[in-house]
């Protein structure tokens, strides 16, 4: 079974802080996301990564930048905290897809990240 | 741009009816369509997901799916529904051999006994 572990369940931080948030996989997966979800507004893509170093843009990057330096961890960083960053962050992995297929997403449970 | 929709943000059913959660779609090709579910403080586990061939596609816990292509549906269907069964369900739709998908914004489904 594939695990997506991140780093914490629960993480309380001050406004401008620079917050770290780690998840690691362990199926060897080529791609790795990082989501935020808010009541109403679903799942949304911040970043995702297809390989190692390698990273591209989702629907919703500003104030966000990630770290891809091995495989099996991708980070996402806060550079600056703000209130408005407030929210549930996901992490998922993804086997590459191959020929016609789109392989289904793996995820982690979930950081519940509040800024103060 | 491709987009998802589910219609109903909060469903009540009672313990043994049946279930029927809505997602219509807007992609322009082919699309690859996916059913999600996330309990209470988890993340999301892939109920079924549908590429091509038979439309009625089967998951796990007796979930079922039907693709309708002139529809642009892809409706999540349980006979009878367990109070284990409530959790939120997300829709997704991706295309082939592209990694991005893009959820709706879920339904919260709530089981009475």
């Amino acid at each position: 079974d594939v695990k997506v572990t991140q780093s914490s369940r629960y993480l309380v931080k001050r406004t401008g802080e620079k917050v770290f948030l780690e998840c690691v996989q362990d199926m060897d997966h080529e791609n790795m996301f990082w989501y935020r979800q808010d009541p109403g507004l679903g799942l949304r893509l911040i970043y995702f990564s297809y390989d190692v170093k390698m990273k591209e843009k989702g629907d919703i990057p500003e104030g966000y930048s990630v770290s891809r330096e091995k495989k099996e961890r991708f980070s996402l960083i806060l550079e600056s905290a703000s209130t408005n960053q407030t929210s549930m962050y996901l992490c998922a992995s993804q086997s590459e897809a191959t020929g016609h297929s789109n392989q289904p997403q793996h995820f982690g449970d979930g950081t519940r990240l509040s800024i103060l | 741009a491709q987009s998802v929709t589910q219609p109903d943000i909060h469903i009540t059913v009672s313990e043994g009816a049946s279930l029927e959660l809505r997602c219509n779609y807007s992609y322009g090709a082919t699309p690859y369509l996916f059913w999600y579910v996330q309990s209470p403080g988890q993340g999301l586990q892939l109920l079924l997901k549908y590429f091509s061939g038979d439309t009625l596609v089967q998951g796990i816990k007796g979930f079922e799916a039907e693709f309708k292509r002139s529809q642009s549906s892809f409706n999540l269907r349980k006979p009878s529904v367990h109070w284990s069964d409530a959790a939120e369900y997300f829709c997704a739709v991706g295309g082939k051999g592209y990694q991005k998908v893009t959820f709706g914004i879920g339904t919260k489904l709530q089981v009475i006994p």
